[in-house]
């Protein structure tokens, strides 16, 4: 399988930037998406194939993919934006990978 | 507007078998280029996926899980079933099914439901 790396929390305060990496080896050849789970929820998609956004999503959440890192980017971060944040990719062998997740907390 | 609604036993016994259903609506399971996938969450622990049943009917699924699951649908009826056997406390999580697009991003989830092993 493949592995993909998270920190397992990254803390912001309201109307700042929060900025999630996703490691993986060569993961700038994949396409990622990215995925907010809040508390008793299931998950949203947010990001899909690197950038994209899908609609009803806000254009706060942005994404961006090159080398072995891809990153979840939240602008002007809120309240609601409290939650898990998870990327994920279907790899070349059929397989899908989820990282570890990432507690977002704003301060 | 597509809807997914899983449904199951909420216990089950160690050793037996884990059955789950997931109603589609808003949608046809069937044709077009969507794929259907299963995914579960221990409590307290991240997103592991189960297997998808890839568009073209070809069945793919986690290689740790490949020999105790299977995937199937009817589209008779709009659902797609998730059967795990042998189950173990393990096994014990929230299970997910979900619309997987073209590129492989699941789109839509349904709300999930709990499932218990234990004796």
């Amino acid at each position: 399988s493949y592995v993909l790396t998270q920190p397992p929390s990254v803390s912001v305060a309201p109307g700042q930037t929060a900025r999630i990496p996703c490691g993986g080896n060569n993961i700038g050849s994949k396409s990622v998406n990215w995925y907010q789970q809040k508390p008793g929820q299931a998950p949203v998609l947010v990001v899909y194939d690197d950038s994209d956004r899908p609609s009803g999503i806000p254009d706060r959440f942005s994404g961006s993919n090159s080398g072995n890192t891809a990153t979840l980017t939240i602008s002007s971060v809120e309240a609601g934006d409290e939650a898990d944040y998870y990327c994920q990719v279907w790899d070349a062998y059929n397989d899908h990978d989820f990282g570890p997740g990432t507690q977002v907390s704003v301060l | 507007q597509l809807q997914l609604q899983e449904s199951g036993a909420g216990l089950v016994r160690p050793s037996q078998t884990l059955s789950l259903t997931c109603a589609v609506s808003g949608g046809s399971i069937s044709g077009g280029t969507y794929s259907w996938g299963w995914i579960r969450q221990p409590p307290g622990q991240g997103l592991q996926w189960i297997g998808y049943l890839y568009h073209s009917g070809h069945t793919y699924y986690n290689a740790p899980l490949r020999s105790r699951v299977t995937i199937s649908a009817d589209g008779s009826s709009n659902r797609v079933s998730l059967n795990l056997t042998s189950v173990t406390a393990a096994d014990t999580a929230l299970y997910f099914c979900a619309r997987m697009a073209p590129m492989g991003s699941f789109d839509a989830w349904g709300q999930g439901a709990l499932v218990t092993v234990s004796s």
